[in-house]
């Protein structure tokens, strides 16, 4: 079974630079997550989605960040103009009800 | 406020001893629990789920829950070099039109040869 894909794997940016973050679930799963993960920290829940409705985006710093999962299959979470504070592991992860299974993450480093 | 708390923050043990890690959910909502091992470079994988009051096993990983105090503990036997990695308690909501799982602060977990 195919896991939870995610891309690009690194990412480098100046400060007030965009980037995309694209993600594809485990077929079937209908609960995406997306995570922050700062350096030796847990992940931190910016997002979720069921199908394409957004059951909870009250993490997300919305003057910046934005979600979206069009089709309930593959999502894209877009930083519009990116912060050094903004330095970190983004995971995706997947899931068919508890749980997840996560993909290997970006790394996304604000210079 | 973080609704999970992990301890302790690292953890060395010799190849072959006993690991324990502790969890604790300060949300009496947040009583569903996983355990997650995320090795360097990698996204976080699953070890274990617990559910209900009592120990859980699977192969060398033991898990054991008090819902009253909402405390998970994992025990990994007979550690490995392999074992090595940080790891996370996560803890979900009861089952409801939500889904929303949160994650501890983490152990860093180093298995010495």
């Amino acid at each position: 079974e195919a896991g939870v894909t995610q891309s690009p794997r690194y990412a480098v940016l100046q400060e007030g630079q965009a980037v995309s973050f694209w993600c594809d679930p485990i077929s079937g799963h209908d609960t995406l997550y997306w995570y922050q993960q700062p350096r030796d920290q847990g992940p931190q829940l910016l997002v979720y989605f069921r199908d394409e409705a957004v059951i909870d985006n009250s993490q997300l710093p919305s003057d910046r960040f934005s979600a979206v999962r069009p089709k309930g299959t593959n999502s894209t979470l877009k930083i519009q103009s990116a912060k050094q504070g903004d330095t970190a592991t983004y995971l995706c992860a997947s899931s068919p009800g508890l749980g997840g299974f996560f993909g290997p993450g970006t790394r996304l480093t604000v210079l | 406020q973080q609704k999970v708390q992990q301890s302790p923050e690292s953890l060395s043990v010799p190849e072959g001893g006993m690991a324990s890690l502790n969890c604790t959910s300060s949300d009496r909502n947040f009583q569903y629990f996983w355990w997650y091992r995320q090795h360097s470079g990698e996204g976080p994988k699953a070890l274990m789920s617990i559910f209900s009051d009592g120990d859980k096993k699977e192969g060398r990983f033991t898990a054991h829950l008090n819902k009253a105090s909402l405390h998970v503990s994992l025990h990994i036997r007979d550690s490995q070099p392999s074992d090595s990695a940080l790891y996370f308690c996560a803890a979900s909501e009861l089952p409801s039109n939500t889904n929303k799982v949160v994650f501890g602060t983490g152990t860093r977990l180093q298995v010495l040869p």
